[in-house]
């Protein structure tokens, strides 16, 4: 089963403009991250944001997260035609530091983003 | 520095039938993951390799099995290939055991069961 659900499951914007994507979750965990697949190929890494982080940058890309409401969201700035993909995000449940190895994935938001 | 890698891309095969999936982690890992990605299911936890020894396994059936060599390259086998069994299988490498470890994954082997 799939303990991460995104929102909105599908996003049409123009170039230039900004997206962002929800997650929620349900048990504790050690971090959560941030994958990119693009036409059904291979993930790619995007942020990893831990437990004990509220707020996460790299380059156009924010990540936040909020323990107490379990649930993070991506910010992608000034998006670009090339940003068009699935995103995922992904918890690595556990605490402490132990970690069992699973990310548990949510269904994903299939982002468009028109020239 | 070469990424994850798995072979074959595509695989057909039969219902019935068994499927050997491979994959060669980043250079330094030590730890290899395998997800199914099926339509309408997302990704699922499979499988997860450490130091050549299962550490923890995904809610599927034994016919899903695999094993880790000595260097640190992995194998998963699908034994007695049901229709379901087609997906995008996707294999991932980490440097260790770690929470802090991000998971590298690889282009997938898709396998289609006719």
């Amino acid at each position: 089963s799939q303990q991460g659900e995104e929102d909105p499951q599908a996003l049409s914007i123009q170039e230039g403009e900004n997206a962002t994507m929800n997650c929620s979750y349900k048990t504790s965990i050690n971090n959560l991250q941030w994958y990119r697949q693009n036409s059904g190929r291979g993930l790619v890494h995007l942020i990893l944001i831990r437990s004990n982080e509220r707020e996460k940058h790299s380059g156009r890309l924010r990540v936040t997260l909020d323990t107490s409401k379990k649930s993070s969201s991506l910010l992608i700035t000034a998006s670009r035609a090339a940003d068009t993909a699935s995103y995922f995000c992904a918890t690595d449940e556990g605490a402490g530091g132990t970690s069992y190895g699973k990310l548990t994935f949510g269904q994903g938001t299939i982002l468009t983003v028109h020239p | 520095e070469a990424g994850v890698t798995q072979s074959p891309t595509h695989l057909i095969k039969t219902r019935g039938q068994q499927a050997t999936l491979r994959c060669s982690p980043i250079s330094g890992h030590t730890s290899v993951y395998w997800y199914q990605q099926a339509l309408g299911l997302g990704l699922q936890f499979l499988l997860w390799y450490d130091e050549g020894e299962e550490r923890n396994r995904g809610n599927f059936p034994p016919r899903f099995s695999g094993r880790q060599f000595p260097n640190y390259s992995s194998e998963l086998n699908v034994n007695a290939l049901e229709l379901e069994d087609s997906a995008l299988y996707l294999c991932a490498s980490s440097l260790g055991r770690l929470a802090k470890n991000i998971q590298y994954f690889g282009a997938g082997t898709r396998l289609s069961v006719l």
